[in-house]
C-alpha cells in the first residue's frame, strides 16, 4: 500500500484551470471507482471535495471535477480563486483501507 | 450536527503505546452507512491513513502498521479508539479521527485534530 503519486506543487492565475494527477496501480485507483480528493487549508482539517472519482457533495462548488483513466486520477479546477490555494489530496480505496496520496500544493499567483 | 472530537494525550514517551479516543455527538455511531476511521499527519507532511472500523467490529489498518495497531468502539458510549503500541519519534503527528461513508469510502467528518508528540 504505497502512497499514491502526486505533482508537489501546481500553480495558476486566477480565472485558469489547474489538473491535478494521481497515480497509483491496478491495484488501487485502477481498480475502483472509489476515488475521492481533499481539501486542506493551513491549520485546518481536510475537506472533501470529489468522491467516487467524479461526484461533488452537497455545498462544493462545481468549480472542482473529477476523473479517471486508467490508474490514474485526476482533479481538475476551473475560474481558479484565491480561496482555491491549499493543499490537495487524493486517496483510493484499496484492501480495504484508504491508500491517500503524496499530496499538491496549489499555489493561485 | 456531528462532531467528532479526539483526546489528548499529549506527550507520549518512546517504546510507549499512543491511545487516542474519539467521542462522536449528534448521531448515533451505530450505523450501517459508516466506518468510524484514523488518519494522521507528521508536522509539515502528508496525510496517511492508519485504519477504520465498523460499529460491529471488524477494524481493518494500514499493513505497515498493523503489528503495532489496535482498534475499537464502544457504542454505550458513542466513542471508537486507537491504540497504537511501541511508538517512535516518527509516529509524531496530528491525529484525526472521521467518519468513514461506506461504499464511498471518503471521509465526510473530521475531528479537529490532536498533536500527540512521542519524546522522552
Amino acid at each position: 500500500q504505497s502512497a499514491l503519486t502526486q505533482p508537489a506543487s501546481v500553480s495558476g492565475s486566477p480565472g485558469q484551470s489547474i489538473t491535478i494527477s494521481c497515480t497509483g496501480s491496478s491495484s488501487d485507483v485502477g481498480n475502483y471507482n472509489v476515488v475521492s480528493w481533499y481539501q486542506q487549508h493551513p491549520g485546518k482539517a481536510p475537506k472533501v471535495m470529489v468522491y467516487e472519482v467524479t461526484k461533488r457533495p452537497s455545498g462544493v462548488s462545481n468549480r472542482f471535477s473529477g476523473s479517471k483513466s486508467g490508474n490514474t486520477a485526476s482533479l481538475t479546477i476551473s475560474g481558479l480563486e484565491a480561496e482555491d490555494e491549499a493543499d490537495y489530496y487524493c486517496c483510493s480505496y484499496a484492501s480495504s483501507n484508504c491508500v491517500f496520496g503524496t499530496g499538491t500544493k496549489v499555489t493561485v499567483l | 450536527q456531528l462532531q467528532l472530537q479526539e483526546s489528548d494525550p499529549g506527550l507520549v514517551k518512546p517504546s510507549e503505546t499512543l491511545s487516542l479516543t474519539c467521542i462522536v455527538s449528534g448521531d448515533s455511531i451505530s450505523s450501517y452507512n459508516f466506518y468510524w476511521g484514523w488518519i494522521r499527519q507528521p508536522p509539515g507532511k502528508g496525510l496517511e491513513w492508519i485504519g477504520s472500523i465498523y460499529f460491529s467490529g471488524s477494524p481493518h489498518s494500514k499493513s505497515s502498521l498493523k503489528s503495532r495497531v489496535t482498534l475499537s468502539v464502544d457504542t454505550s458510549k458513542n466513542q471508537f479508539s486507537l491504540r497504537l503500541s511501541s511508538v517512535t519519534a516518527a509516529d509524531t503527528a496530528i491525529y484525526y479521527c472521521a467518519r468513514v461513508v461506506a461504499g464511498s469510502y471518503h471521509i465526510d467528518y473530521w475531528g479537529q485534530g490532536v498533536l500527540v508528540t512521542v519524546s522522552s
